[in-house]
């Protein structure tokens, strides 16, 4: 386990086409985190999951997002219709349990909207 | 919800001097303040963290200190290196529950030779 992996690592795709990000985290986290980064910001939350079950999505999480963990490992992000708006760095991070051992990072989807 | 805010958002330093990013805090009820170096094109990685019952943590040539009635904590680097130069994270949270880390804007540390 080389820890918390993302593919695809760059997306360049066409303003109004949906696409989808993969995320395998550290194999016995049980968390899994996704984030944006936008140039100059620190990574704002997305959505998380423990487990399976999503607990929580943020206000930034639209309607066109959205994220599955379907056996509690890999994790999903697709973003339907997508805007320039949404050109950023998606980050992925796992942890077990609440984070006592401190998150693990991806090193990223990096998304571009023309 | 929590507000983290963080400063300098650039600090540039010779060789050999050392080096103070310095975040606040909103939420009281925060206790789990880690730091995360990401360096270009690397994904944040955490360098040093410290919880709400201890004021301050070192390792090696960092240190973080944290005062909790003011709502700030700090990460200090002596004897920078070149290879320190990266965007720093500090990130303020509540230990248990949901457990998510709140960040700041980053710091772009630059260390000159």
């Amino acid at each position: 386990d080389t820890g918390v992996s993302q593919n695809p690592r760059h997306k360049i795709t066409k303003r109004g086409q949906n696409v989808t990000f993969r995320c395998d985290p550290i194999s016995e986290h049980n968390r899994l985190y996704w984030y944006r980064q936008t140039l100059g910001q620190g990574p704002e939350f997305l959505t998380y999951f423990q487990n399976e079950a999503q607990l929580e999505k943020s206000r930034l999480l639209s309607d066109r997002f959205s994220a599955e963990r379907p056996k509690g490992s890999f994790s999903t992000l697709e973003i339907q219709r997508t805007e320039q708006g949404d050109s950023a760095m998606y980050l992925c991070a796992s942890s077990l349990d609440a984070g006592l051992y401190g998150y693990t990072f991806g090193s990223g989807t990096r998304l571009t909207v023309v | 919800g929590e507000n983290v805010e963080q400063h300098p958002s650039t600090l540039s330093v010779q060789e050999g001097d050392s080096a103070v990013i310095k975040c606040t805090y909103s939420d009281s009820a925060s206790n789990y303040f880690p730091w995360y170096k990401q360096e270009l094109g690397k994904r944040p990685q955490l360098i040093i963290d410290i919880r709400s019952n201890v004021g301050e943590k070192k390792d090696q040539r960092i240190a973080v200190t944290l005062n909790k009635t003011a709502k700030h904590f700090s990460l200090h680097i002596t004897e920078t290196q070149p290879e320190d130069s990266a965007v720093y994270f500090c990130a303020a949270s509540i230990e248990g529950g949901s457990y998510i880390p709140t960040f700041g804007r980053g710091t772009s540390l630059i260390v000159h030779p």
